[in-house]
């Protein structure tokens, strides 16, 4: 079945401990991005990568990392969490040729920062 | 950044009722998507716009991509309890291809 996992699902965790969300797509998308949800703001673009080995900033990248060393993994990082992180996080990911024609997103993480 | 203004916030209908929902931008777009989100779940696409005026359906959906392109339509016809869940419209450029930008969304409950 085409995909993007993330992992966890729920995560709790304590100010500056750092942590890792992990995103993997079984569609050989090159296009894959991390969006935050927020209520009353919708989504926004953390981080987004066109490619293996190219990423770039999105609308509120301060506080996280990303890296993409292998097509399928896309994992987002916080070296050290703050409680304004507090957020549900999706994985999205698309053709690169494609991305006007919608993502595919994963089912979320729910990250609270205590 | 670019911000959508989408409305309804929420609604609460019974079921069989019609449903309306819109979004607007000061800026064009584009491509308009539309999108479902239920609970403990990503956003899964209902609906992909692509041309001023166009009208398309999805079952008992149907969207408009506004003429003006700064704007979006997505109309629900005899709603049913498994419609519940939060829309959410997005919009593209072709000048600015990496992201979508998305609107707050509108959360729907269905009195069965």
């Amino acid at each position: 079945e085409a995909q993007v996992t993330q992992n966890p699902r729920y995560l709790i965790t304590v100010t500056g401990k750092k942590l890792t969300v992990t995103c993997s797509q079984n569609m050989n998308h090159e296009y894959m991005s991390w969006y935050r949800q927020d209520p009353g703001l919708g989504l926004r673009q953390i981080y987004y990568s066109m490619n293996v080995e190219v990423t770039d900033k999105g609308d509120v990248p301060e506080g996280y990392k990303v890296s993409r060393k292998e097509k399928r993994n896309f994992p987002l990082i916080l070296e050290s969490p703050s409680p304004n992180q507090t957020s549900l996080y999706f994985c999205a990911s698309s053709f690169a040729d494609r991305v006007n024609y919608g993502y595919t997103f994963g089912s979320g993480t729910r990250l609270t920062v205590v | 950044g670019q911000q959508l203004n989408q409305s309804p916030q929420s609604m609460f209908i019974q079921e069989g009722e019609d449903v309306s929902m819109n979004c607007t931008s000061s800026s064009i777009f584009n491509t308009w998507l539309w999108y479902k989100q239920e609970p403990g779940e990503g956003p899964v696409l209902l609906i992909a716009l692509y041309k001023a005026g166009e009208l398309t359906s999805n079952g008992r959906l149907t969207a408009q991509f506004g003429i003006t392109r700064k704007d979006s339509f997505l109309n629900i016809s005899a709603s049913i309890p498994s419609d519940v869940g939060i829309y959410f419209c997005a919009g593209h450029r072709l000048y600015n291809f990496n992201k979508f930008y998305f609107g707050s969304g509108t959360k729907l409950n269905v009195k069965p």
